[in-house]
């Protein structure tokens, strides 16, 4: 089973609907984050927590909220979603690898459309 | 602002031959630099991490460089082969990542 999951893998909704992205991880690790993808920009943050009671904003969080349900759980919620709120949502944990290595594990990604 | 380029969008290579991918950076100063794949439709998978005070580092067929005072890093794949198309990301690292837009590499048989 995949490390990293998040829910839906793919939506398509309309202007001012509210949406919720859902992410859930085995690994065991405290941090989280949510990051956009969009063709030609990379990847950018937009919130993250290093634990449960402590959450983030990123580069890009406006229009953005999130929720930190449990160690294991990182949803984000587009409350009133726009047509440039379409893109590639990642969700990550970050942790030790073997060695000692810090890096991120990411999910599978959710495929938004905002119409 | 910070900002981080890779060399071009798109490389093609002749399988076998060695594909460098450039990662350039202003701005920042990061406490290390970290290389992902990514396949289409997937997450980006991390493959290596070079730390400020390193200046290469090695895993099976790649090599990592960090010249932070040109503040840049190369990724080399010697005997590139098809399988190693995909998208290569750079991402610097202090408290948090912050990525480049991606290199996507292709390798022609």
């Amino acid at each position: 089973d995949a490390d990293v999951t998040q829910t839906p893998r793919n939506r398509i909704t309309k202007t001012g609907k509210r949406i919720m992205l859902e992410c859930s991880q085995t690994k065991g690790h405290d941090r989280m984050y949510w990051y956009r993808q969009d063709p030609g920009l990379g990847l950018r943050l937009i919130y993250y927590s290093f634990d449960v009671k402590d959450i983030n904003k990123g580069e890009i969080s406006d229009g953005y909220s999130v929720s930190r349900q449990a160690q294991a759980k990182f949803s984000l919620s587009l409350e009133s979603a726009i047509p440039n709120q379409t893109a590639l949502y990642f969700c990550a944990t970050r942790g030790l690898a073997e060695g000692g290595t810090d890096t991120q594990y990411f999910g599978p990604g959710t495929r938004l459309t905002v119409l | 602002s910070q900002k981080i380029e890779q060399n071009s969008e798109a490389l093609n290579i002749q399988e076998g031959k060695t594909a460098t991918l450039t990662c350039n950076y202003t701005n920042y100063s990061p406490a290390y630099l970290q290389w992902y794949r990514q396949d289409p439709g997937r997450g980006p998978v991390f493959l290596l991490l070079i730390r400020e005070n390193e200046k290469e580092k090695r895993k099976e067929r790649l090599k990592v460089t960090f010249d932070t005072t040109l503040k840049q890093s190369l990724f080399h794949i010697t005997a590139s082969q098809p399988a190693d198309s995909a998208t290569y990301l750079c991402a610097l690292g202090r408290q948090n990542f912050v990525f480049g837009p991606g290199t996507r590499l292709s390798v022609l048989p």
